[in-house]
């Protein structure tokens, strides 16, 4: 979905590092969420926002860290990635003046931590 | 536990029949329930929206239906075709409303010519 940008689409990193996914939204939505899928697992929720000054933790937040920089961007770290974050990484956005609306996703990025 | 299970098998069906797949969970009241179609290697796409107090929704070829008592909703798509065949995710509201879902693994379909 192009109004819902993620960089970088793959990376490979080692133990240890520090990382940085990025995304980007054009559809004017207050909230912005990042999940994680690994397989047979489903899509998990790591972070979300419903504002610019609001900032929740998800199921499985452990390890990660947000930050919202402005309504459009949602930034996930990870401080020092491990093995087991290896998995591929989704922003979505929803539209606060919905009470029931959907979420859209971005394209998702490959992370791949040696 | 809150638990979301969606069968892990893939569904094989020939293409023209009707597809159905299950979500069940257990321990919610979800104000709704949503359906997503997921292809390998991009993000999950909405496809339809059913609330509580509603029974069955459509949508072309899509059907969703939502027993609250079963506990259980189920997705159909009639006479499918090829393009079909994706992975379909079932998500539930568990924040009455705030939009913080909870999805199943997924159910991946394959339409056979």
């Amino acid at each position: 979905d192009a109004d819902v940008t993620q960089t970088p689409r793959n990376r490979i990193t080692k133990t240890g590092k520090r990382i940085m996914l990025e995304c980007s939204q054009t559809k004017g939505h207050d909230r912005m969420y990042w999940y994680r899928q690994d397989p047979g697992l489903g899509l998990r929720l790591i972070y979300y926002s419903f504002d610019v000054k609001d900032i929740n933790k998800g199921e499985i937040s452990d390890g990660y860290s947000v930050s919202r920089q402005a309504q459009a961007k949602f930034s996930l770290s990870l401080e020092s990635a491990i093995p087991n974050q290896t998995a591929l990484y989704f922003c979505a956005t929803s539209d606060i003046a919905r009470s029931t609306d959907t979420q859209y996703f971005g394209p998702g990025t490959r992370l791949t931590v040696l | 536990s809150q638990k979301i299970e969606q069968n892990s098998e893939a569904l094989n069906i020939q293409e023209g029949k009707t597809a159905t797949l299950t979500c069940n969970y257990t321990n919610y009241s979800p104000a709704y329930l949503q359906w997503y179609r997921q292809d390998p290697g991009r993000g999950p796409v909405f496809l339809l929206l059913i609330r509580e107090n509603e029974k069955e929704k459509r949508k072309e070829r899509l059907k969703v239906t939502f027993d609250t008592t079963l506990k259980q909703s189920l997705f159909h798509i009639t006479a499918s075709q090829p393009a079909d065949s994706a992975t379909y995710l079932c998500a539930l509201d568990t924040s009455g409303g705030y939009n913080k879902l909870i999805f199943g693994a997924g159910t991946r379909l394959a339409v056979h010519p």
